[in-house]
């Protein structure tokens, strides 16, 4: 067990809805990082949140958005979903951003299926 | 983005040392060289880091060639639970971090 928290765990839903994913990081921790993962990517890196700011951008769609709140936990808003948003969606927890010692603790995932 | 190269799938068998190679001719100096793995069905995990010298720890070891530009996880007994996909990365302060495609190991028993 990581100490990460991602919920929901699995999530179905239909193309042109809004889903909101939720993440509790590691008690502690003050960055927070979110990844998609679809079969034929591999790990894409969306956003990154520091103590309630975001840090750094990946290739995160303009359909999506996140953030996070003073309690430091996050969540990322996907609208308009298409089918290929169809993915497992990671978030990731460090105590600090520093590299050398910025372990990520990861997540289980959370399971989003587009129909 | 600094960038690695690892090979896609590589297999070994079970109960042997297993050497995963990570290239990385691009590193800087203040680039970091991080291992994740990530079991099937699970995030990613946290294996190993270093700067220069080789490191050991209780999962693995690493080595880091004299000039950087490569790198070697090594497991020293692998069992069926290592196969998984083994991401190397390099980390520099305000930098995203970005994964690879990694290394798929394969353990035979």
């Amino acid at each position: 067990d990581s100490g990460v928290t991602q919920t929901p765990k699995h999530l179905i839903t239909a193309t042109g809805q809004r889903v909101t994913l939720r993440c509790s990081p590691r008690s502690g921790d003050l960055s927070v990082y979110w990844y998609q993962q679809s079969l034929d990517q591999g790990l894409q890196f969306l956003i990154q949140y520091y103590n309630g700011e975001e840090r750094a951008k990946g290739n995160i769609l303009e359909r999506f958005s996140a953030q996070q709140f003073p309690d430091l936990h996050s969540e990322l808003n996907l609208s308009s979903l298409e089918l290929g948003d169809s993915a497992l969606y990671f978030c990731a927890s460090s105590v600090v951003i520093a590299p050398e010692n910025g372990e990520l603790f990861f997540g289980e995932g959370s399971r989003l299926t587009v129909l | 983005d600094a960038k690695t190269t690892q090979p896609n799938s590589m297999e070994s068998n079970e109960e042997e040392p297993v050497h995963l190679p990570c290239n990385h001719s691009t590193i800087s100096g203040t680039d970091y060289i991080h291992w994740y793995r990530q079991l099937p069905s699970q995030g990613p995990e946290y294996v190993i880091h270093g700067l220069t010298s080789n490191v050991n720890n209780r999962m693995a070891s690493l080595a880091i060639a004299e000039d950087r530009k490569s790198s070697t996880l090594i497991l020293h007994r692998a069992t069926l639970r290592d196969a998984a996909v083994y991401y190397c990365i390099l980390r520099r302060m305000g930098d995203k971090i970005i994964f690879g495609k990694g290394t798929r190991l394969h353990i035979l028993p």
